[in-house]
């Protein structure tokens, strides 16, 4: 079954510095993978999807980007963060043959200060 | 668009039955999901029921679907204080899901 690795678990970044969030999946091939945020207390906001390698899509504009350098690893990053960043990050993959399943990641809880 | 809604607070005394329900507006998936996510942690697979199906039972879970209506919904039998989390229905689209706002289930003892 796949296992979906997020880094770091916990962070606390001042506003203005950069973010670097890393996923990885394991045990499976050619997934979908996905980054949403959740807010305190509210609910999931897709923020990036990729179907494959270099494939972003972005469902809200805002000053945060997703890569994809690698068939299994997603990166969401950001040149300068804001308060409004805060938040628990999630990852989650699709794809195991056969099934449209989403798995997600254990999340990252990103606090802006 | 796809829109998916769920009541925010559920409370419920402990050994009680949970009603969770979810309505959406649009699914051609094969497949329309529950979630649960306990404080702190990811989201959880808690089950899922396929299309064609109107219920589901899994243990103290009881999943029914009501397609005419689009109305989901998640039955907890026996409601236990480890349940108390944050349930989401989710509703697949094209490449990605269409999730519920979350409903909020608290258990009292």
């Amino acid at each position: 079954s796949q296992t979906i690795h997020q880094w770091p678990a916990t962070l606390v970044q001042p506003v203005g510095s950069p973010l670097s969030l890393e996923c990885t999946v394991e045990g499976t091939s050619n997934p979908n993978l996905y980054w949403y945020r959740q807010a305190a207390g509210r609910g999931l906001q897709l923020l990036f999807y990729s179907v494959g390698i270099g494939q972003i899509s972005s469902e809200v504009p805002q000053n945060l980007s997703a890569s994809r350098p690698q068939d299994r690893q997603f990166i969401l990053s950001s040149k300068k963060l804001l308060l409004s960043d805060s938040g628990f990050y999630l990852c989650a993959c699709m794809g195991l043959a056969g099934a449209d399943t989403q798995y997600f990641g254990p999340g990252t809880r990103l606090t802006v200060l | 668009g796809e829109d998916v809604e769920q009541s925010l607070f559920l409370s419920v005394r402990e050994g009680d039955s949970s009603v969770i329900n979810c309505t959406y507006t649009d699914s051609s998936s094969t497949y329309l999901y529950w979630y649960k996510q306990e404080p702190g942690a990811g989201l959880q697979l808690l089950t899922y029921i396929f299309s064609n199906m109107d219920m589901k039972q899994d243990q103290r879970l009881t999943v029914l679907l009501n397609k005419k209506d689009k109305h989901l919904s998640l039955r907890i039998a026996d409601t236990q204080t480890g349940d108390s989390a944050i349930y989401f229905c989710a509703v697949p689209g094209t490449y990605k899901y269409i999730f519920g706002t979350g409903t909020r289930l608290k258990v009292l003892a």
